[in-house]
């Protein structure tokens, strides 16, 4: 299989940084995005790498290892309303289609 | 930005119906969709892929005939789960492949969460 691991549950302050980490299988490796979802609604895009190195996008970066098999997603002043699971998502090869970690759901903390 | 909706937000049905649900892309054209079921607490898992004007692509263990597929149309692509049990209730959530190169990323409808008595 493809398993993608990251944590389950993380706590976090608010103002503080928390990193998420993910792991994958790097054979036929395509892209690794990371996805936000508030509970019952739909994921919504935050970061794509497909090269290594770090992406800033505001509040949130992403970094990517392709040799390891490491992604993390860094976010920064952290807000409560950033609770929500972050998904870590990969695709394969040349299609189109996305296999997805299980999540880690973040709670952030007065 | 690219937007998917997806009809209806929730459905209750009895055990043995039908049921369909509707994503559309509302302002591209997509003519990859994907389908996933979600269970409480856990994350997405990949059902099928539809592409518009062929058959749909399931994944292992997803049973083709009970989860119908069809995408007519570049915006419109519709799972019908057929004889629904009880097991079925799950949140439904369906994805339309838009974004540009390289990331060709998908864009997700707001979910439909199914629920079967």
């Amino acid at each position: 299989g493809q398993n993608i691991d990251q944590p389950t549950e993380m706590t976090a302050t608010e103002g503080a940084i928390v990193q998420i980490n993910c792991t994958y299988q790097t054979s036929g490796f395509n892209g690794l995005f990371w996805y936000q979802q508030h509970a019952g609604e739909a994921p919504t895009f935050l970061s794509y790498n497909v090269l290594d190195g770090l992406e800033e996008k505001g509040r949130f970066s992403s970094f990517l290892s392709r040799s390891k098999g490491y992604s993390y997603l860094l976010l920064k002043e952290l807000q409560m309303k950033d609770s929500a699971s972050y998904l870590c998502a990969v695709r394969y090869n040349a299609g189109n289609m996305l296999t997805f970690g299980g999540g880690t759901r973040l709670m952030v903390k007065p | 930005g690219a937007v998917v909706s997806q009809h209806p937000s929730r459905v209750i049905c009895k055990s043995g119906t039908s049921v369909k649900i509707e994503c559309r892309s509302l302002d591209f054209q997509a003519t990859t969709m994907f389908w996933y079921r979600q269970f409480p607490k856990q994350s997405l898992m990949l059902m099928a892929t539809s592409n518009e004007g062929s058959k749909a692509t399931y994944e292992q263990g997803v049973e083709k005939d009970k989860f119908l597929i069809n995408h007519a149309s570049l915006t419109l692509s519709t799972l019908t789960v057929t004889s629904a049990h009880p097991e079925d209730s799950s949140f439904y959530i369906c994805s339309a492949q838009g974004g540009g190169y390289p990331s060709y990323e998908q864009y997700f409808g707001p979910g439909t969460r199914l629920t079967v008595t």
